[in-house]
């Protein structure tokens, strides 16, 4: 078991730029999430893939958000046109069972300037 | 919609108890988990309550009432290196919805 990882670690982009981010959860954990998190916040729920089907989305994920997880493991999140309120850390969290106990990854911290 | 409410801070000395609190508003409410989280690291799990009553772990206890929408973390004998923030989260279904956390400071 060597935990959630994620890459990168920190991503700086200009405005406009497209980027690209893995999560490689937990090899046994057929769920997997995203979230976003700033300063002083919680994490926030983007969404949530069962094995590599993709069953729940916040409707705060706009469309210029994408994430897929191809063969139920590891996953992307793109984000196109970045904005500078895109800036934040992005977590992935995987689990086996239910949702209650998410093991987390270290992060991509994405900074657009 | 989903919302909690966690004081911002709590300030303890080292060796004493301290008590967590959160309030939350939901549907569709399956349980109450707890996440710490160090600064600059990621949220890792302390505890979870679907059920009324108290759950402990170690030094840490964790509380449910869901008739009351309210839980507790209960952090006992604490250390240095309990200075963190601390979330409770809401399990709705398939995801958790976080409280904007705790942080808890240490003091000698």
């Amino acid at each position: 078991d060597t935990g959630v990882s994620q890459d990168p670690r920190h991503k700086i982009t200009k405005r406009g730029q497209n980027v690209t981010f893995r999560c490689d959860p937990i090899s046994e954990h057929n769920r997997l999430y995203w979230y976003r998190q700033t300063l002083g916040q919680g994490p926030e729920f983007l969404t949530y893939f069962q094995n590599e089907a993709q069953l729940e989305k916040s409707r705060l994920l706009s469309d210029r958000f994408s994430a897929e997880r191809p063969k139920g493991s590891f996953s992307t999140l793109e984000i196109q046109r970045t904005e500078q309120g895109d800036s934040a850390m992005y977590l992935c969290a995987s689990s086996t069972g239910g949702p209650e106990t998410q093991y987390f990854g270290p992060g991509t911290r994405l900074l657009v300037l | 919609g989903q919302s909690l409410e966690q004081p911002s801070e709590v300030t303890a000395v080292e060796g004493a108890i301290v008590q967590i609190n959160c309030t939350y508003q939901t549907s569709g409410f399956y349980g109450l988990s707890w996440y710490q989280q160090h600064d600059g690291g990621a949220p890792t799990f302390l505890s979870y309550n679907a059920l009324d009553g108290l759950e402990e772990t170690g030094r840490f206890s964790s509380f449910l009432s869901r008739s009351d929408s309210y839980g507790y973390l209960l952090l006992q004998e604490l250390q240095m290196k309990d200075s963190a923030s601390y979330f409770c989260a809401v399990r709705g279904g398939n995801k958790l919805t976080f409280g904007t956390g705790t942080q808890l400071k240490v003091e000698l």
